[in-house]
């Protein structure tokens, strides 16, 4: 298809396990977002790249957190020694250009038991 | 801090009829507005957007009103389909592209 590609779907990882979880954007998509949507919430920002650049990180919520985009296009957002409160929806979405609506992937369930 | 406040976790409405959602913003900043509509074990969809230099946008059955004064916007939909039961999220963003998103309100449509 067409769409943003995550995967994996669903995660289960044990407290202290480091997880990987990855973005196909969209072809030609310069710009990629990852959101974390809690239960009952709103999407909530991560961090922002334009190609590779990684211009915007403020919403990472420690240091435990990592994403990359070494090639401008598949993602990667990495969260180490993980923790029952990263247990949420992990979204990614990709747009064209500044001001493009943002395409969203399906998300990664991620529960942290 | 909610900036962008989605005050009506849910709301029913009967199918042909006017379904009106509504959001609330805090940041003069945001000059931009969207809303997306959300299925269970989806991602969000892009609706429909307007530019804080209008008041209205209309888009088929959707149409989205801006009110600067009161920092308000509201989305509505009419006629009301059963294909429109969904969570919707409306949110913001200023120059720098981030989207801070409301917390959404789920509409399901009465057959």
């Amino acid at each position: 298809g067409a769409g943003v590609s995550q995967s994996p779907r669903y995660k289960v990882a044990k407290r202290g396990q480091d997880v990987a979880l990855r973005c196909d954007p969209i072809s030609g998509h310069v710009s990629l977002f990852w959101y974390q949507q809690a239960l009952g919430q709103g999407p909530e920002f991560l961090t922002y790249f334009q190609n590779e650049a990684q211009l915007d990180k403020s919403g990472l919520p420690s240091d435990r957190f990592f994403a990359e985009r070494p090639e401008g296009s598949v993602s990667t957002l990495k969260i180490q020694r993980t923790q029952q409160e990263d247990s949420a929806v992990y979204l990614c979405a990709s747009s064209l250009s500044a001001y493009s609506p943002l395409h969203f992937g399906n998300g990664t369930r991620l529960t942290v038991t | 801090d909610q900036q962008v406040k989605q005050n009506s976790p849910s709301l029913s409405v009967q199918e042909g009829r006017i379904s009106i959602l509504n959001c609330d913003y805090t940041n003069s900043m945001f000059d931009y507005f969207l809303w997306y509509k959300k299925y269970p074990a989806e991602g969000p969809t892009f609706l429909i957007s307007i530019s804080s230099i209008k008041d209205k946008n209309e888009d088929g059955r959707f149409t989205v009103f801006l009110n600067k004064s009161a920092k308000h916007l509201s989305l509505h939909i009419v006629p009301s389909q059963p294909g429109d039961s969904a969570v919707y999220f409306c949110a913001a963003n200023f120059g720098n592209e981030k989207l801070t998103f409301g917390t959404g309100t789920r509409l399901t449509i009465i057959p």
